[in-house]
């Protein structure tokens, strides 16, 4: 139990354009959903954390226009990148965690986006 | 506040002797304490976790780690490597509580050599 899924697990978009990740929880209700982004041989930075049917919360430092999350639902939650620019090339990844979870984080398997 | 320190960011063994990684924590609370492994190109599977029960906490594939207050460390520890176990290592603490966030370590990449 305790399945996440992340969607797409790889992409390239051109510069300028914006792409959608997806993170669904596929056995149970996710109350709170995070993103992360992890550069190359580095460890997890929390990008902001959402919990769902309301705004999430972004971490210092992090644009909230630029990677727009929404959590409609408690087994998915979306990032979009906007604009994106080859700096936002990045593994990202979503955790996902409720009340069966006794509230620990299942972490998705991760998505590598590149910007060219 | 808290934060991980992983005072190793290599750590070679040959196959079939004992691993030992690294964790030192700071927090100004009695916290919780884990360790992931990461694939490459994967995401992150817990391995264990400390949440202020038993301090010898045991894992999966044969992994454990002791929580030593007075030390302010949570190693990481296995009696014999396989190949398998070559991946990056992330030790994170949060508080206690079901809903804080985890705050990660900078990861240690364990190379197993046959």
């Amino acid at each position: 139990g305790a399945v996440v899924s992340q969607h797409p697990s790889r992409v390239i978009c051109k510069s300028g354009t914006s792409v959608k990740i997806e993170c669904r929880s596929l056995d149970f209700q996710a109350t709170t959903m995070f993103w992360y982004r992890q550069f190359p041989k580095q460890s997890l930075m929390l990008m902001a954390t959402s919990n769902e049917g309301s705004k999430a919360t972004y971490e210092q430092g992090v644009e909230k226009d630029k990677f727009l999350i929404n959590h409609a639902s408690l087994t998915l939650s979306t990032l979009t990148v906007t604009s994106a620019h080859p700096e936002d090339s990045s593994f990202y990844i979503c955790s996902a965690r409720g009340a069966v979870t006794s509230y620990e984080q299942y972490f998705g398997p991760g998505t590598r986006l590149t910007v060219t | 506040a808290q934060s991980v320190t992983q005072l190793d960011s290599h750590v070679s063994v040959s196959e079939g002797t004992p691993v030992l990684l690294r964790c030192n924590y700071s927090s100004s609370y009695s916290p919780s304490l884990f360790w992931y492994v990461q694939h490459p190109n994967k995401g992150l599977q817990l391995l264990l976790k400390y949440t202020s029960a038993a301090t010898l906490v045991k894992g999966i594939n044969g992994f454990e780690a002791e929580f030593k207050k007075s030390e302010t460390s949570f190693h990481l520890t296995k009696p014999s490597a396989h190949m398998s176990d070559a991946a990056e290592y992330f030790c994170a603490v949060s508080r206690p509580e079901g809903y804080s966030t985890l705050t990660f370590g900078k990861g240690t990449m364990l190379l197993v050599s046959p």
